[in-house]
């Protein structure tokens, strides 16, 4: 069985204050690890695919990246505009479901 | 048009209510899906539609029964709910979901859904 778990579960920023959000998984033949960002009271939006380790992707202030056991979201310089929940997700070939972590709360405070 | 809409954004309703929630893709996806958020808990998947076939059934209440006329439109139709039932309910559509291999999800924005 697919599990992953997400930590913290809430993170508290000063604007500008760089950290990671952190999503550890095992799974049986990764084929993708996903991170969504969610808006309160809004449904995830996508945000980057992850296939192998060693594999980062950028997008603005977000920087993703994975091993063979775990995934990171570096955020670098963060805004308050950035605070939200993060979910990560991950699609494994002996499941038929993307499996989803808890999420981690971001809130950046100017 | 925004690429999955949902509608109703807010229901409330009684146990004894019938009740539907619609979804509709502009996206050109084959496959929809149906996810239930609660507070505290991970998404968790209801339903699965490839190319207006249902494929997945993941152990939900017959008091939720799915629809799907066409690649581009969802229904989730409610009867007879429990307290518990009240959530936030997701659509969610991915270009194919062949080969169990979902892909990104893109969803929309939620039905909340209380009930009474």
């Amino acid at each position: 069985e697919d599990q992953v778990t997400q930590s913290p579960e809430a993170l508290r920023l000063q604007e500008g204050e760089s950290s990671s959000l952190n999503c550890s998984y095992t799974v049986s033949g990764l084929r993708g690890l996903f991170w969504y960002r969610q808006d309160p009271g809004k449904g995830p939006e996508f945000l980057f695919t992850l296939y192998s380790a060693g594999e980062e992707k950028e997008k603005e202030r977000l920087k993703a990246t994975l091993t063979k056991k775990e995934s990171f979201l570096h955020i670098t310089a963060p805004k308050p505009e950035d605070s939200a929940t993060y979910l990560c997700a991950v699609d494994g070939a002996g499941s038929y479901q993307l499996t989803f972590g808890k999420g981690t709360k971001l809130s950046v405070i100017p | 048009e925004t690429g999955v809409t949902q509608t109703p954004r807010h229901l409330v309703m009684g146990m004894t209510n019938k009740k539907s929630l619609k979804c509709e893709q502009h996206l050109g996806h084959n496959a929809m899906y149906w996810y239930k958020q609660s507070a505290k808990k991970p998404l968790e998947l209801m339903f699965v539609y490839n190319f207006k076939e249902q494929t997945e059934n993941n152990s939900v209440p017959s008091r939720f029964s799915p629809e799907c006329p066409n690649s581009s439109h969802l229904f989730l139709h409610l009867h007879t709910l429990q307290p518990e039932d009240s959530a936030l309910y997701l659509c969610a559509s991915s270009p194919s979901g062949l080969a169990g291999y979902t892909g990104e999800l893109f969803f929309g924005e939620g039905s909340r859904l209380t009930v009474l």
